[in-house]
């Protein structure tokens, strides 16, 4: 497919347990990012890769989240000690060098129970 | 810092009848600014973007957005509503960044359509 992949679609977990959030960028994009989307909220930012540079992790609520983007392509969300506010949909977008437009994946949604 | 505010949470319009969204943001520079609509289940669809230029907006699924510089805001607008326009909508405002831009979100509009 041409767009933005994620994976799972849905993850449920118990409170403690470490999870993985995968996201497939679209072919040639040099940029991806990670938001967050609670209930009720819009999105908050996480973290930013832009080709080969150090990633902006500004975003990021606390050292239980990292994320790591392989061979400039996929990216792997982690959250540590999961604990109930970690409850939320977690989107991927990836855009090209030169484009404005930010490509959304479907997103994962993780309930911590 | 950039913000957007999305002063309504939820709107109820009747098919066919016209629609505005208001969306209003603070950024100290020209703002690049975007509508994207996300159906229920869905990632997020760019609706329209506005970077420079003419300020109003075309967009797709005939949505139209005005940029007004002197009321920070930036509308969204659609003459006749269509039942499958039922979604939230999210306003954001873009920065650049190292060749990208990052994308600060308002807290969306849900809207709903009577048939």
């Amino acid at each position: 497919g041409a767009g933005v992949s994620q994976s799972p679609s849905n993850k449920v977990t118990e409170k403690g347990k470490d999870v993985e959030l995968r996201c497939d960028p679209i072919s040639g994009h040099t940029a991806l990012y990670w938001y967050r989307q609670s209930l009720g909220q819009g999105l908050e930012f996480l973290i930013y890769f832009q080709g080969n540079s150090a990633p902006d992790k500004s975003g990021l609520p606390s050292d239980r989240f990292s994320a790591e983007r392989t061979g400039g392509s996929v990216s792997t969300l982690t959250i540590q000690r999961t604990q109930q506010e970690d409850s939320a949909v977690y989107l991927c977008a990836s855009t090209s060098d030169f484009s404005h437009e930010q490509f959304f994946g479907p997103g994962t949604r993780l309930t911590v129970l | 810092a950039q913000s957007v505010t999305q002063p309504d949470i939820h709107i109820t319009v009747s098919e066919g009848a016209s629609l505005e969204l208001r969306c209003n943001y603070s950024y100290g520079a020209t703002p690049y600014l975007f509508w994207y609509v996300q159906s229920p289940g869905q990632g997020l669809q760019l609706l329209l973007k506005y970077f420079s230029g003419d300020t109003l907006v075309q967009g797709i699924k005939g949505f139209e957005a005005e940029f007004k510089r002197s009321q920070s805001s930036f509308n969204l607008r659609k003459p006749s509503v269509h039942w499958s326009d039922a979604a939230e909508y999210f306003c954001a405002v873009g920065r650049s960044g190292a060749g990208s831009y990052q994308l600060t979100f308002g807290k969306g509009t849900k809207l709903s359509v009577i048939p």
